[in-house]
């Protein structure tokens, strides 16, 4: 079955780094687009980025753009969203999820704190 | 605020109808974008409940419909079950932000 597992999530002071990483099993990562969805504590959902299966072709949302750069490697099953700059308000927990469309999958997700 | 708008909660009784509706506008719903839902039960990671407006996943229950029409789309649950007590999220691309859209979420309780 498909599994999706992300890691990397932590604490970390504003303006710093962080990358997370999400390995896949259970289906040809490399024929699927992948993303990252948000969830701030207690709030709704956000489409933060998406990559095609390639890697050709990305999407950020614009409040993570020149921050954070979404890659993967087929080679490896896994995708990767490395974040630099980090502000209060990406305080969430981040999802990898099959597709860009809509999410088929989701992981259990990574919880990122910025907080000084 | 979120560019699809749910209501913040709606409830029912078990073995009752609910619906919750996702209200949208000309440069996503109205523009012809799929309508998709999610269920993100207490403490979980959402879950794929309906895809292109009305197509369930494999696994998900026919008690759980999805329709769409003009500006709006809307999630229905027959024969309500306890264990349909979650967070409800409406879904669409918007042409205007050039990415999808999340509704803010609707809270169902099952009295």
């Amino acid at each position: 079955q498909v599994q999706l597992v992300e890691s990397g999530g932590g604490l970390v002071t504003p303006g710093g780094s962080l990358r997370l990483s999400c390995a896949a099993s259970g289906f040809t990562f490399s024929d699927y687009y992948m993303s990252w969805i948000r969830q701030a504590p207690g709030k709704g959902l956000e489409w933060v980025s998406y990559i095609s299966s390639s890697g050709s072709t990305i999407y950020y949302t614009d409040s993570v753009k020149g921050r954070f750069t979404i890659s993967r490697d087929n080679a490896k099953n896994s995708l990767y969203l490395q974040m630099n700059s980090l502000r209060a308000e990406d305080t969430a927990v981040y999802y990898c999820a099959r597709g860009y469309k809509f999410g088929g999958n989701w992981g259990q997700g990574t919880l990122v704190t910025v907080s000084s | 605020q979120s560019v699809l708008t749910q209501p913040p909660s709606v409830s029912g009784a078990p073995g009752q109808r609910v619906t919750i509706s996702c209200t949208g506008s000309s440069s996503n719903i109205g523009a012809g974008y799929d309508v998709h839902w999610y269920q993100q039960l207490p403490g979980a990671a959402p879950k794929l409940l309906i895809y292109g407006n009305t197509n369930r996943p494999s696994g998900v229950p026919d008690r759980f419909s999805g329709s769409k029409s003009g500006t709006s789309a809307s999630l229905a649950i027959t024969g309500l079950q306890a264990e349909d007590e979650a967070d409800y999220y409406c879904q669409s691309y918007d042409s205007s932000l050039s990415g999808s859209v999340f509704g803010g979420g609707t809270n169902l309780t099952v009295l």
